[in-house]
C-alpha cells in the first residue's frame, strides 16, 4: 500500500516563529488532506488540496504531486497552534487499509 | 448544519462484552467512514459506506466488527466480546462527492475503555 511519511516527528517552538511541516507519500493520490488534532481528540480540517497551493489566515499548504510531497506553513505561530498536525492521503490505485492513509503526526508545541 | 456528531462520547465496557457506536454524519453527504485511533498514532481506516453500500473493509473489521448504514443517513459500527486491544478513539468522518473530491469532516470521536 501506500506509504506517508510526516516530519519532523515533534517541534517545540516559541510563540510568534514560523514553522513547515512536511508530508512526503509514495504513490500518486487523488485525496491529500491536513488536519489538526486539538488536545480534545477533534481532527479539524486545514486544507483540501491534492495539487497546487492555498492559504488560510497564517496557514498556508503547497503539494507538488509529481513529486510526491506536501507541506504546510505556518507563520507567527500562537498557543493555541500547539497540537498533532496529520496529512491523510486517498489513492485509488489501492484497497482496503491502503486506500486512506494517515501519516504519524506532527506534534507540534508552540511556548509562549 | 451542526457537523458529524458521534454517540456516546466516551464508553466503559467489560471485556466480552458488545457495544455499539453511532455516527450521524453532516446531511447530504454520501460517504461515511470509520477509523480507530490508538495513543500516539494517526487514525487507522476500518470501513466506509457510499450511501447504504458497504463499499470497502480494512482487514483490522475483524469478524467481532460490523458496520451498517442502512437507510444512507446514519452508521452504527459494533464490536461483539471486546477485547482490551479494542481500547481506542473510533472516529466517523462524511464526505460529499463533489466533482470527484471526498473532502472529509470528522465527528469527535468515541473514545472506548475496556477492562
Amino acid at each position: 500500500g501506500i506509504q506517508v511519511e510526516q516530519s519532523p516527528p515533534d517541534l517545540i517552538l516559541q510563540e510568534g516563529a514560523n514553522s513547515t511541516l512536511r508530508c512526503n507519500f509514495s504513490d500518486s493520490v487523488n485525496n491529500l488532506q491536513w488536519f489538526h488534532q486539538n488536545p480534545w481528540g477533534q481532527l479539524i480540517n486545514l486544507f483540501y488540496i491534492p495539487s497546487g497551493t492555498k492559504q488560510n489566515g497564517r496557514l498556508s499548504a503547497t503539494t507538488v504531486a509529481t513529486e510526491r510531497y506536501s507541506l504546510l506553513y505556518i507563520s507567527s505561530s500562537q498557543t493555541t497552534d500547539s497540537g498533532v498536525y496529520f496529512c491523510a492521503v486517498e489513492s485509488d490505485r489501492y484497497s482496503s487499509a491502503s486506500k486512506i492513509i494517515f501519516g504519524s503526526g506532527t506534534r507540534l508545541s508552540i511556548r509562549p | 448544519d451542526t457537523g458529524v456528531s458521534q454517540n456516546p462520547r466516551h464508553k466503559i465496557t467489560k471485556r466480552g462484552q458488545n457495544v455499539t457506536f453511532r455516527c450521524d454524519p453532516i446531511s447530504e453527504h454520501n460517504r461515511l467512514y470509520w477509523y480507530r485511533q490508538t495513543l500516539g498514532q494517526g487514525p487507522e481506516f476500518l470501513t466506509y459506506f457510499q450511501n447504504e453500500a458497504q463499499l470497502e473493509k480494512s482487514r483490522l473489521l475483524s469478524d467481532r466488527f460490523s458496520a451498517e448504514r442502512p437507510k444512507g443517513s446514519f452508521s452504527t459500527l459494533e464490536i461483539q466480546r471486546t477485547e482490551q486491544g479494542d481500547s481506542a478513539m473510533y472516529l466517523c468522518a462524511s464526505s460529499p462527492r463533489d466533482r470527484g473530491t471526498y473532502e472529509q469532516y470528522f465527528g469527535p470521536g468515541t473514545r472506548l475503555t475496556v477492562t
